[in-house]
């Protein structure tokens, strides 16, 4: 158990559609990182936060938005869904600040759009 | 962050050393190597990370080459629980260590 919690660990839902996935860090942990990892992909980085602020951003799709509230936690919504955005989303977080922390994951939410 | 190199398959038999080669020849003085796999469609699990001297702790052992520009994971001993899929990246530590980019990995899988 890495400390990391996703929710819902499967979704399944119509093509445009609006989702919210969501995650909570392990306790201490300040940055949280989402990936997007297709059918046999590699995991693509979409964004990160860090206390509350965004730090870094990937190939995030614009229908794609995400934010990280003050208890930490964070929220990646997905609209406008197509085919093509079922995909495992796994979120991680680290504690960074300075210290090369390692990024520990969550189980990931498994979204299929029909 | 700088890119890395993985062959995309490997064998091993179980209970022989597993020696899983990275290649990240572009790789910035301030960025470390760290290695994770993943099992099936779980989650990403950390193994591993250095900067420059070997590394090794109840997992497995890091190599990375004077240079930086290559290293090794070292799985001892093998046993089939090890099939994964091993991801070598390289990432900048602090705040902004955000985009560390996984490549496709190495698939590796322990036979009988």
């Amino acid at each position: 158990d890495s400390g990391v919690t996703q929710t819902p660990k499967h979704l399944i839902t119509a093509t445009g559609q609006r989702v919210t996935l969501r995650c909570s860090p392990r306790s201490g942990d300040l940055s949280v990182y989402w990936y997007q990892q297709s059918l046999d992909q590699g995991l693509q980085f979409l964004i990160q936060y860090y206390n509350g602020e965004e730090r870094a951003k990937g190939n995030i799709l614009e229908r794609f938005s995400a934010q990280q509230f003050p208890d930490l936690h964070s929220e990646l919504n997905l609209s406008s869904l197509e085919l093509g955005d079922s995909a495992l989303y796994f979120c991680a977080s680290s504690v960074a600040g300075g210290a090369p922390g390692e990024l520990f994951f969550g189980e990931g939410s498994r979204l299929t759009v029909l | 962050d700088a890119k890395t190199t993985q062959p995309p398959s490997m064998d091993c038999a179980e209970g022989r050393a597993a020696n899983l080669p990275c290649n990240h020849s572009t790789i910035s003085g301030n960025e470390y190597v760290y290695w994770y796999r993943q099992i099936h469609s779980q989650g990403p699990q950390y193994i591993i990370h250095g900067l420059k001297n070997n590394e090794t702790n109840e997992m497995a052992s890091l190599i990375i080459t004077e240079d930086r520009k290559s290293s090794t994971l070292i799985l001892p001993h093998a046993t089939l629980r090890d099939t994964a899929v091993y991801y070598c990246i390289v990432r900048v530590a602090g705040t902004n260590a955000g985009k560390s980019t996984f490549g496709d990995g190495t698939t590796l899988t322990v036979k009988p």
